[in-house]
């Protein structure tokens, strides 16, 4: 059974550039979150999606975007970086999402703006 | 709403010393709490979770952790720490759709 994968591993990127990070979610799963970690902080949750659709956001601006492919795995675009935005980014999968179904996560992408 | 806090930012115990992670809850629904550790450049890695049954939930790498409702309390403890206990470790309620963490607390195991 394959994990969570997420790529690329890191990225640097400027101010104002657009960045895409995707996620392979664990076998037989339908459900994709991702978190946002700034250094020294715990996961904040950015949106959710399951079955395609977008079941959830967080208090992220709308320049934060994703996306679920039929396969069930996943993108998180962000457009117009910002310094703040530079954070480890974690996908996490889930067989459903009912509060009781456990979340995976990846490993994370480690995103740095500039 | 949900959420955790985690008491004490850093924890540091002798090696073979109990560990003893602090979690308090607040939840208007039934909660389902669980802990996650994060080693170094890595992602989160599920130890243990609590949804319903059982107050004591053993997880894995020999932790456990107890739900106290009347606490409101989802402490977690080890008997004997290990060197390779060394790491942050995240309490979390789960939300509508979304995990809800504390802000972590890193333990420090000394030889």
């Amino acid at each position: 059974e394959t994990g969570v994968t997420q790529s690329p591993t890191h990225l640097i990127k400027t101010r104002g550039q657009q960045v895409t990070l995707r996620c392979s979610s664990q076998s037989g799963h339908n459900t994709v979150s991702w978190y946002q970690q700034a250094l020294g902080q715990g996961p904040q949750f950015i949106f959710q999606y399951y079955r395609e659709e977008e079941n959830g956001r967080g208090n992220f601006p709308p320049r934060f975007s994703g996306l679920q492919f039929p396969n069930y795995s996943s993108e998180l675009n962000v457009n117009a970086l910002e310094l703040d935005d530079s954070a480890l980014y974690l996908c996490a999968s889930s067989a459903g999402q009912r509060r009781t179904d456990t979340q995976y996560f990846g490993p994370g992408t480690r995103l740095t703006v500039l | 709403a949900q959420s955790v806090t985690q008491l004490g930012s850093h924890v540091s115990v002798s090696e073979g010393a109990l560990v003893l992670l602090r979690c308090n809850y607040s939840s208007s629904v039934p909660p389902y709490l669980f802990w996650y550790v994060q080693y170094p450049n890595q992602g989160l890695q599920l130890l243990l979770k609590y949804t319903t049954g059982a107050t004591l939930v053993k997880g894995i790498n020999g932790f456990e952790a107890e739900f106290k409702k009347s606490e409101t309390s989802f402490h977690l403890t080890k008997p004997s720490a290990h060197m390779s206990d060394a790491a942050e470790y995240f309490c979390a309620v789960s939300g509508d759709n979304d995990m809800r963490f504390g802000a972590g607390t890193r333990l420090t195991v000394k030889p």
